[in-house]
């Protein structure tokens, strides 16, 4: 079965420092990634995916992330953050074929002034 | 509709007592899944229904639970007998297919108190 880890629960970074948020998946077929956004009090929102093509992919708002097939990961990484990215961060995967849509447990970016 | 509605958006019921929460998907997206978000934990996926095919019921935690989409469209999910652990968000998503992959459009939830 598809399964998502995402080994950091919360992530404290200070104003317009670089951050990663990381995200690794199982499955040895072919798969779909994403990573959603849950800002507080709001439903979840999808930031970026990646389906198919280049496999570095980017959001409006300078989020990107890299499908790494051989490390199996999709990292998610700004090169400088704002106060207003402060959000819970979800990694989510689904196998072709397969439609049922698995999360990570969620990651809490907490933006220090 | 413009997005996914759910209602009720709070619900606080006692221990004991049926519940229905229900969700109104974008028009147009045959694809319909039902997640529970409790506090400090993730996303655990409920129940998935894809146009007239047999819902995906493997996430149902246990018999109390159910669902069912009417026409295609709406979907309402079912709690009898409510217990406090089912306290949680129930978070509604419909979704549209972009080069074979469900993208899903998420409601704002309906956030479920048992006392």
């Amino acid at each position: 079965a598809q399964s998502v880890t995402q080994l950091d629960s919360q992530v404290p970074v200070f104003e317009e420092a670089p951050v990663e948020l990381r995200c690794n998946y199982s499955s040895s077929v072919s798969v779909y990634l994403f990573w959603y956004v849950q800002y507080p009090n709001q439903g979840l929102q999808l930031l970026l995916k990646y389906l198919s093509g280049s496999t570095l992919v980017e959001s409006i708002n300078g989020f990107e992330a890299e499908f790494n097939k051989s490390q199996t990961s999709f990292h998610l990484r700004k090169p400088s953050v704002h106060i207003s990215d402060t959000a819970e961060y979800f990694c989510a995967a689904l196998s072709g074929g397969y439609q049922k849509v698995t999360f990570g447990t969620g990651t809490k970016l907490q933006v220090i002034p | 509709g413009a997005g996914v509605s759910q209602s009720p958006s709070n619900k606080v019921t006692e221990k004991g007592k049926d519940v229905e929460l229900r969700c109104d998907p974008i028009s147009g997206h045959t694809a319909l899944y039902w997640y529970r978000q409790s506090l400090g934990q993730g996303l655990e996926f409920l129940i998935y229904f894809q146009g007239n095919s047999a819902p995906d019921k493997s996430g149902l935690p246990s018999d109390r639970f159910s669902a069912e989409r009417t026409g295609g469209s709406v979907s309402t999910l079912t709690i009898q007998r409510t217990q406090q652990e089912d306290s949680a968000v129930y978070l509604c998503a419909s979704s549209l297919v972009i080069s074979g992959a469900n993208v899903l459009t998420f409601g704002a939830g309906s956030r479920l108190t048992v006392l």
